[in-house]
């Protein structure tokens, strides 16, 4: 099964500090993705990368950024956190976008902003 | 549009009896449809997933149909048991890559 390793697994921060998350796959996987879960909204997508310094905005980007410094680690940088980015942090791999192309989840980033 | 609607959010069903959760999707060029799994305080997983040049597939007590016309699909599990108590969440892929999820539903099985 695909490894998807993030780090740190609990975060708080105050308002306006600056947050990094690691993400790291061992599978070779072209995708990377950032997605955040929160309670009546599910998963939704900030920012994903086909590659090495690739970037591909989400649907939910505003007050972040990520870069893919290699085909194995794509970070989330937060750089003036505010409470509303609480959240949990998932980061996911794949190996492409086609049909059928599975997402593996790393085991998630709490991030408290207080 | 790219939403995906998940009802319901949460859902209390007898042990043994069966559990079904609806999505729709609005863009009709949806090819693939998966389904995860999130048990507390684990990450989300794969469980099923269906094509949609596919009407029914079923897996190990999970079954997932899609309507394509009326752009809704959805899962039914038979025979619940404990285990089965968890978040799930349905997706829909779009032709440029980005998969959209639903907001969710808690599944709770009562003994």
């Amino acid at each position: 099964e695909a490894a998807v390793t993030q780090s740190p697994r609990n975060k708080v921060t105050v308002t306006g500090g600056n947050v990094t998350l690691s993400c790291r796959q061992t599978n070779s996987h072209n995708y990377m993705y950032w997605y955040r879960q929160d309670t009546g909204h599910g998963l939704r997508l900030i920012h994903y990368s086909y590659g090495a310094g690739n970037l591909q905005i989400g649907d939910v980007p505003d007050g972040y950024k990520a870069t893919r410094t290699t085909q194995e680690d794509f970070f989330l940088l937060l750089e003036l956190a505010s409470p509303s980015q609480t959240s949990l942090y998932f980061c996911a791999s794949s190996d492409g976008q086609g049909a059928g192309n599975t997402l593996y989840f790393g085991e998630g980033s709490r991030l408290i902003v207080v | 549009g790219e939403q995906v609607e998940q009802l319901p959010s949460i859902l209390r069903v007898q042990e043994g009896s069966s559990a079904s959760i609806n999505c729709t999707y609005e863009n009709s060029a949806s090819n693939y449809f998966p389904w995860y799994k999130q048990e507390p305080g684990e990450n989300p997983k794969l469980i099923i997933d269906i094509r949609s040049n596919m009407e029914r597939k079923q897996t190990q007590g999970l079954i997932v149909l899609l309507d394509k016309k009326a752009k809704r699909f959805s899962l039914h599990i038979t025979d619940t048991q404990p285990g089965d108590s968890a978040m799930y969440f349905c997706a829909a892929r779009y032709n440029q890559g980005k998969l959209i999820f639903g907001q969710g539903t808690k599944l709770s099985i009562k003994p």
